[in-house]
């Protein structure tokens, strides 16, 4: 059971590339959501999801897109690399709200130069 | 907009010593998380605190949450240098998107 995978696990980005992201969970979770984390910092929300077809922003989404096409996977999309998008980025589900927890992904580390 | 500011933010001891990691908030919870995350990975799930006032214990730490469910803390004893890790508490305000805490970086030396 491989829970949430993410990839790639590191990546240097040029200023103004783009990629994507790769996030998939085999748990049949219905909620995902994608988290930055800074250094020194918390975790910030980007986008979220609570279902295949659905998704909404987060605290942090500017520069940043999301689908949800199945319940399996949720990329997310960066337009227009800027240094400020340098992180920490996890992928992480959930089977429903309130007090089931998060299941955490292992992180992308993107620079972008 | 709901705020978790954990204190302290760093935190290094000696193996063997205990210590107290706090979690506050002006707003009201559903419920409480505290994680733990290791340097390349992502956070993992250590305990869920549901009522005001509740206590539980998984090992060597020791979780409680505040009577007016605002607030929450993490006692470790005896602490050894498996324990070193990012310590991140997450409030869960009823729905599905947590506000987690700002984070404290525990390092225990052997």
């Amino acid at each position: 059971n491989a829970g949430v995978t993410q990839t790639p696990k590191f990546r240097i980005l040029k200023i103004g590339q783009s990629m994507t992201l790769q996030c998939t969970q085999d748990m049949n979770h219905n909620y995902m959501y994608w988290y930055r984390q800074d250094p020194g910092m918390g975790l910030k929300l980007i986008y979220y999801s609570v279902g295949a077809g659905i998704t909404d922003k987060g605290e942090v989404p500017n520069g940043y897109n999301v689908s949800r096409s199945t319940t399996e996977d949720f990329p997310l999309r960066l337009e227009l690399a800027a240094p400020s998008q340098t992180s920490v980025y996890f992928c992480a589900s959930s089977t429903r709200q309130g007090n089931y927890g998060y299941t955490f992904g292992s992180g992308t580390r993107l620079t972008v130069v | 907009t709901q705020l978790l500011e954990q204190s302290p933010q760093f935190l290094s001891i000696q193996e063997g010593e205990n210590l107290t990691v706090y979690c506050n908030s002006s707003s009201v919870f559903s419920s409480l998380q505290w994680y733990r995350q290791e340097p390349g990975e992502g956070p993992v799930l250590l305990v869920t605190v549901v009522t005001g006032g509740e206590v539980k214990k998984l090992k060597r730490l020791t979780f409680q949450f505040g009577d007016a469910r605002k607030d929450s803390s993490l006692h470790i004893t005896a602490a050894q240098p498996g324990d070193t890790g990012l310590y991140l508490c997450a409030g869960v305000p009823g729905t599905y998107k947590y506000i987690f805490g700002t984070g404290t970086r525990l390092k225990v030396l052997a």
